[in-house]
């Protein structure tokens, strides 16, 4: 299967701490971008990439969250000083850039902050 | 500022009976409406989407939604529903980023 793959599935930790979510895109998809969904909501964008350039980033991501992508290839999503609220599933989608193209979704890292 | 409604939060339904869920987008520029489906613990994969031409679009599975400009609606549809059709469903569009709804639980009980 070549979808979109992203690492880990689940990541429980406490509060305070640093934590960091690969996304590896399908290969011949040159946007990549992370959304954030919480319970009863429908997913939030927070940046996109066209292939390594970061074009985009939602008000949602503070500067606690960084994102890259350095080879335009796959993709980390860091989150420093990790708070309650960062819990959430963080989803991570990839497609063509020839117009509205489709997303393809990987199937997310859930994160659990104690 | 563009937006997404989706007017039912959940959506309990009979197995075999017919199920409409609702989307309201605004928008004054053309758009590109779409539907996605998210099984438990899963990501997002695409139902269906319109971007020009037939007004209304189908699914695979046997959904299908149509597109109403005057209402700025893309209500989807299934005629008969099964228990495997149990899922969380995203109404959405694009105009340079996309944007999703809040997401119509379908519970489908025998």
């Amino acid at each position: 299967d070549t979808g979109v793959s992203q690492n880990p599935r689940h990541k429980i930790t406490k509060r305070g701490q640093n934590v960091t979510f690969r996304c590896d895109p399908i290969s011949e998809h040159n946007r990549l971008y992370w959304y954030r969904q919480t319970l009863g909501q429908g997913p939030e964008f927070l940046t996109y990439f066209q292939n390594e350039a970061q074009l985009e980033k939602s008000r949602l991501l503070s500067d606690r969250f960084s994102a890259e992508r350095p080879k335009g290839s796959f993709s980390t999503l860091e989150i420093q000083r990790t708070e309650q609220g960062d819990s959430a599933m963080y989803l991570c989608a990839s497609s063509l850039d020839r117009g509205n193209r489709p997303q393809h979704f990987g199937d997310g890292t859930r994160l659990s902050i104690l | 500022a563009q937006s997404v409604t989706q007017l039912d939060s959940q959506v309990p339904v009979f197995e075999e009976a017919p199920v409409e869920l609702r989307c309201n987008y605004s928008s004054s520029v053309s758009v590109y409406l779409f539907w996605y489906v998210q099984y438990p613990n899963q990501g997002l994969q695409l139902l269906l989407k319109y971007l020009s031409g037939s007004t209304l679009v189908e699914s695979i599975n046997g959904f299908e939604a149509e597109f109403n400009k005057s209402q700025t609606s893309f209500h989807l549809r299934k005629p008969s529903v099964h228990i495997s059709d149990t899922a969380e469903y995203f109404c959405g569009h694009s105009w340079g980023k996309f944007q999703f709804g809040a997401g119509t639980q379908v519970v489908v009980t025998p």
